[in-house]
C-alpha cells in the first residue's frame, strides 16, 4: 500500500475554504485514495474517495492531480466544527487503511 | 440507517484484569475491522473479518487479544490480562466488503484504561 505525507497542521478562518494537501507518489493505478476525519473522542468519519477523477460531496471535494501522485481535499466554507485531524489514506485491493499522522485542522472564528 | 455500535464507551480496569468490547456493525455488512488507536497516533488495524472468518489477525497480539465474530455479525475482542500498555482506544469499523473502493464505517470507540 502506497503511503501519504501530509503536514502536521494547518490552520483556517471560519467561512473560507480549507485546502488539506496530500503526496501519495507511490500510488499505483488501482489504488483509491481516501480521506477521513477525526473529531476529538469520536471515531473516524468517512468523507469521500476517489481513484482518477475529482469528486464532490455534500461535505468536501476531492482534486487529484492527473498524474495521481497528489491530491487536494477543499472544505469549500470551512465552520468551527470542522476543527479535527484529517487523514489521507490510499487503499489497495483489500482495501485496508493505513492510517498516518494526519493533518490537525485548526478553524479560527 | 444505524450506524456501527459500539460498547461500552469507557471502560476502567485493574492491570491482569481480563476485559472485552463489543462491536455491531451496519446492517448488511459483511466485512468487520478491529482497530487500536494510541493517544496521538492514527488507528492501526488489529484484525479484519469477512463473515465468521478471521481473515487478516497479523497484527493481533494472539498471546493474550482475542477476538471472534461467532453467527457472522457482531463481534467480541477480549484482552486478558490486560497490561498497563493497553491503555487506548478501541475502534470497530465494518463495510460491505474488502475491496478496492469500498468504504470502511466506524464506531465511537471504546476507550480503555489500565490501572
Amino acid at each position: 500500500d502506497a503511503k501519504t505525507t501530509q503536514p502536521p497542521s494547518m490552520d483556517c478562518a471560519e467561512g473560507r475554504a480549507a485546502n488539506l494537501p496530500c503526496n501519495h507518489s507511490t500510488i499505483s493505478g488501482n489504488e483509491y485514495v481516501y480521506w477521513y476525519r477525526q473529531i476529538h473522542s469520536q471515531g473516524p468519519q468517512y468523507i469521500i474517495h476517489g481513484l482518477k477523477n475529482n469528486e464532490t460531496n455534500e461535505m468536501a471535494s476531492l482534486i487529484i492531480t492527473e498524474d495521481r501522485k497528489s491530491s487536494t481535499l477543499i472544505l469549500p466554507h470551512a465552520t468551527l466544527r470542522d476543527t479535527a485531524v484529517y487523514y489521507c489514506i490510499v487503499s489497495g485491493n483489500t482495501g485496508k487503511l493505513i492510517f498516518g499522522q494526519g493533518t490537525t485542522l485548526q478553524v479560527k472564528p | 440507517e444505524a450506524g456501527v455500535v459500539q460498547s461500552p464507551r469507557y471502560k476502567i480496569i485493574e492491570k491482569k484484569q481480563p476485559v472485552a468490547f463489543w462491536c455491531n456493525p451496519i446492517s448488511g455488512h459483511n466485512t468487520l475491522y478491529w482497530y487500536l488507536q494510541n493517544l496521538g497516533q492514527g488507528p492501526e488495524l488489529l484484525i479484519r473479518y469477512e463473515n465468521e472468518e478471521a481473515v487478516d489477525d497479523s497484527q493481533l497480539p494472539k498471546d493474550r487479544f482475542s477476538a471472534e465474530r461467532l453467527k457472522g455479525v457482531d463481534s467480541t475482542l477480549k484482552i486478558q490480562p490486560a497490561e498497563l500498555g493497553d491503555s487506548a482506544v478501541y475502534l470497530c469499523a465494518s463495510s460491505t466488503g474488502a475491496f478496492s473502493g469500498e468504504t470502511q464505517y466506524f464506531g465511537p470507540g471504546t476507550r480503555l484504561l489500565v490501572l
